[in-house]
């Protein structure tokens, strides 16, 4: 399994301000990935990387963006969130075939 | 037709019966399969993976996945009110596809048990 950490668990913050979630692990995954679920709702997968210096964007449209600088990080950056952009989000990493989630942000923009 | 379908529920089953969860998926070369349970707020946790036609138990979940007929399966034996949660059928589609090695995930199909 992976040992997945999520930074911070819970953000409210006001509209135009700059956020970065954090997403690291510590197992040396090569495959990274950030998926947006509402509660009640499907999960969405807005980006992904597969090593470092590679992100993709995912099936959902997001206005995130995202960098793989080093594998254990992957943060995920929103220039300028929007009360839209109030959702939970998911980081999650491969062990092989199996994907792993961490705990997850709950992001609130006011 | 989404890729992954799965139905919405609720499932209610009595304490101690078995819950039966079905999963359809369109791409018929799909390689792995996976069942998440998430709990309500909470992020998903992998329960079940399987990769072959057949049969895979692991305590009291039965995962079942027939590949001609392009569906798998949950089976949660003797349930207990603790398995109240969605559950995620999750596709592994064709590696080697521009996909790659997405995960493409059903709608959840949310369980409950009654005590």
């Amino acid at each position: 399994e992976a040992d997945i950490y999520q930074t911070p668990r819970y953000l409210v913050i006001g509209t135009g301000k700059k956020i970065t979630l954090e997403c690291s692990q510590t197992m040396g995954h090569d495959k990274m990935y950030w998926y947006q679920q509402d509660p009640g709702m499907e999960l969405h997968l807005i980006h992904y990387s597969y090593g470092v210096n590679s992100t993709e964007k995912g099936d959902l449209s997001s206005e995130s963006t995202v960098s793989r600088i080093r594998t254990e990080h992957f943060p995920l950056t929103l220039e300028s969130a929007r009360p839209s952009h109030t959702s939970q989000y998911l980081c999650a990493s491969n062990w092989g075939h199996e994907q792993f989630f961490g705990p997850g942000t709950r992001l609130t923009v006011l | 037709q989404k890729e992954v379908e799965q139905n919405s529920g609720p499932l209610s089953v009595p304490e101690g019966a078995i819950a039966s969860l079905n999963c359809t998926y369109s791409d018929r070369g799909s390689q792995s399969f996976f069942w998440y349970r998430q709990y309500s707020g909470k992020s998903p946790e992998l329960i079940m993976s399987i990769y072959s036609n057949g049969d895979k138990e692991d305590g009291r979940f039965t995962a079942q996945l027939n590949k001609a007929s392009q569906y798998v399966s949950l089976l949660i034996r003797d349930s207990q009110p603790s398995d109240s949660a969605t559950y995620l059928c999750a596709v592994n589609i064709t590696p080697g596809k521009a996909a790659g090695n997405k995960l493409t995930f059903g709608g959840g199909t949310r369980v409950l048990v009654k005590p």
